[in-house]
């Protein structure tokens, strides 16, 4: 079993939807949780940073953890065509120098 | 502020080649990173450094070696390439007692 787990999608859906990307975890020692989105042919770029548990907010991009279920989230609200990318989930244990990352959702916007 | 760039973006290799991919930052960042992504597979680490002249294995280090001679570069060697080193290789840099990860453009290999 991998020690995160990311749907690889890939995931469609209509301009405007609330779009929701999900991560689960195995180490209830991760302190650090990140999302980083990815389009085509680019390098990954940090979306959301989160440290320990609960909510975080960022314009339209809601990234929420959940240690106890070992969970996190991304929210997408309103979502539009330019959102169109890979999202990869990543987390970290505290004092870690290296990041864990799940296999990335393929999200797709469509007009 | 070019932030961390790779070299080259393109290559194709034949089997048994050998080729070096440079990855530079310039923000001063103590911690590089070597990773490989694949698809399906997310992004595997290979090597990374904590400092100047150090470096460590990460998940996928076989078939690849790695140097860091100056703070600024991180070199990943292949010596003798293989089919399944097809992949698209990216470099990282953080700051120390950081955990945001600075990526760059990436490198497309392929070996015929």
């Amino acid at each position: 079993q991998k020690e995160v787990e990311q749907d690889p999608g890939p995931l469609s859906v209509p301009e405007g939807a609330i779009v929701s990307l999900n991560c689960t975890y195995s180490n209830s020692a991760f302190q650090y949780f990140m999302w980083y989105r990815q389009y085509s042919r680019k390098g990954p770029e940090l979306l959301m940073y989160t440290y320990s548990s609960g909510n975080k907010e960022d314009g339209r991009f809601t990234a929420q953890v959940d240690k106890s279920s070992k969970y996190i989230s991304l929210f997408i609200r309103d979502s539009q065509p330019s959102d169109s990318a890979t999202y990869l989930c990543a987390m970290s244990l505290q004092g870690a120098q290296k990041l864990v990352f799940g296999q990335g959702t393929r999200l797709t916007i469509n007009p | 502020n070019a932030g961390v760039t790779q070299t080259p973006k393109f290559r194709v290799l034949k089997t048994g080649q050998s080729m070096t991919l440079l990855c530079a930052q310039d923000m001063n960042h103590e911690y590089m990173y070597w990773y490989r992504q694949d698809p399906g597979m997310g992004l595997r680490l290979i090597h990374y450094s904590v400092g100047e002249g150090t470096t460590a294995k990460g998940e996928v280090p076989d078939g690849y070696n790695v140097s860091r001679l100056k703070k600024q570069n991180f070199l990943l060697g292949l010596e003798s390439a293989a089919p399944s080193q097809t992949s698209v290789y990216f470099c990282a840099s953080v700051l120390a007692g950081k955990e945001t990860q600075y990526f760059g453009p990436g490198t497309r290999l392929l070996v015929l």
